[in-house]
């Protein structure tokens, strides 16, 4: 059964700040790994996912994954009000029909005008 | 972006009704997924389902739990009979393909068993 670890819990940031969330996992032959935003009241939103060693950048966000060490980090640059949320970090299992993501308890953050 | 709706968004029912809380997936979804999210805890999977069949279910899907999806429809989780400990949100997804395909989730259905 994977295991998904988030930190920090909550994080307070001003606005324009760079924001560093981190993620670590149980399983080095885990298959993607998901980030995922959700604002109170709604569901979780996909924003960024990883499969490979290394980095990937999408627009304000950019996530590194290192295999070796079970870790992945969220990077998103130049925050907004608008970015306050929890982030969901999520590791995908299984193929075809037994797909599915693990989660973790999620970072609440909060950025300030 | 694709959306997937939840009805209701909040049920109310005394312990030892039966409930069922519905879900209308994305229109081409092939998969549909059931999470749990208990206050304050992470989000967990409950079940997997495609074509019509339950493919994987965790250990929180008890015996009471059932899913099914009629004529196409919409994909439904009934509890019969509920029990206190089954109160917390629970999230619907789908997804066009299985492997590597991105979860588009439903805003949850909070249930509150009394």
């Amino acid at each position: 059964q994977e295991k998904v670890q988030q930190s920090p819990e909550s994080l307070i940031v001003p606005e324009g700040a760079m924001v560093s969330l981190n993620c670590s996992f149980s399983d080095s032959a885990s298959q993607s790994i998901w980030w995922y935003q959700q604002h109170p009241g709604k569901g979780p939103k996909a924003l960024i996912s990883i499969f490979s060693n290394g980095n990937k950048k999408e627009g304000r966000l950019t996530v590194y994954l290192n295999r070796a060490s079970l870790h992945v980090s969220l990077h998103i640059k130049d925050s907004q009000p608008s970015d306050s949320a929890v982030y969901l970090c999520a590791v995908s299992e299984g193929g075809g029909s037994n797909y599915k993501l693990t989660f973790g308890k999620g970072t609440l953050l909060t950025v300030t005008p | 972006g694709p959306k997937v709706l939840q009805i209701p968004s909040h049920q109310i029912i005394d312990m030892g009704q039966m409930v069922t809380l519905n879900c209308d997936p994305v229109s081409n979804h092939l998969y549909f997924y059931w999470y749990k999210q208990i206050l304050g805890q992470q989000m967990e999977f409950l079940v997997n389902f495609y074509n019509g069949k339950v493919m994987e279910k965790s250990k929180l899907f008890k015996d009471q739990f059932s899913v099914e999806r009629p004529d196409g429809s919409y994909f439904t989780l009934k509890i019969q009979p509920t029990a206190l400990e089954d109160s917390a949100v629970y999230f619907c997804a789908s997804s066009l393909e299985g492997s590597q395909n991105t979860l588009y989730f439903g805003a949850g259905t909070r249930l509150s068993v009394l």
